[in-house]
């Protein structure tokens, strides 16, 4: 079974700042995705970047990047340029490439930015 | 908005009680996923349908099923409510076609009184 842990259950940043969001996972897996996805006040899920794991390249979106070491089994999320809207539940979640399978969840990094 | 529907947005019901939880996927996908979301338990598979079958179940209650329609919308029907199953239950649908993501839809959220 895969398991996702993230160490740290709140940060803060300030605005402006770069703030960087860990996460490491555990998988006897070769082929599968790895997924942020944001959570704000309102409560929707929201998918913030993708990592194909036979991919090489780190996933970059606007501000989010991801730093994806695949044989030490980590997947952080960088925000540069952080702004208020960013303040959230961040989820790190993993998935089997084997077609339409569930995602396994981390238990959240609570972010917070500050003006 | 990532395309994907649910209603009802509040639901607040007695224990014992029977609800149905309603979720419409994006257009052209074919894969439904229910997760539950509690304060202990976090982020939790429940169920997965693709193209009206069963494909794969998680840590779904005996009380808890699911069904999906031809017309591919999907049914959360949880009986025999108790205190615990109040939480925030997403909807998440993704095409076999594309990339494998999955969307949210926006939640219900279920109280238990």
């Amino acid at each position: 079974a895969q398991t996702v842990t993230q160490s740290q259950p709140e940060m803060s940043v300030q605005e402006a700042e770069t703030v960087t969001l860990s996460c490491t996972y555990d998988t006897s897996e070769n082929n599968y995705y790895l997924f942020w996805y944001k959570q704000p006040p309102s409560r929707q899920m929201i998918l913030v970047i993708r990592q194909e794991a036979y991919k090489q390249q780190n996933a970059t979106e606007n501000r989010f990047s991801v730093n994806f070491q695949k044989a030490a089994k980590s997947f952080s999320l960088k925000i540069s340029d952080s702004q208020l809207g960013d303040t959230a539940m961040y989820f790190c979640a993993f998935m089997k490439r084997s077609g339409n399978t569930p995602l396994v969840f981390g238990k959240g990094t609570r972010l917070s930015v500050i003006a | 908005d990532s395309g994907v529907t649910q209603t009802p947005k509040h639901l607040i019901t007695a224990t014992g009680q029977r609800v149905t939880l309603r979720c419409s996927p994006r257009s052209g996908d074919l894969s439904v996923y229910w997760y539950q979301q509690s304060l202990d338990q976090g982020l939790q598979f429940l169920i997965q349908y693709y193209n009206g079958e069963e494909r794969a179940k998680g840590n779904i209650l005996e009380r808890f099923s699911a069904q999906q329609f031809p017309d591919l919308h999907s049914e959360l029907n949880l009986s025999s409510l108790e205190l615990g199953d109040s939480a925030l239950y997403f909807c998440a649908s993704s095409s076999l076609e594309s990339t494998d993501t999955q969307y949210f839809g926006p939640g219900t959220r279920l109280t238990v009184l």
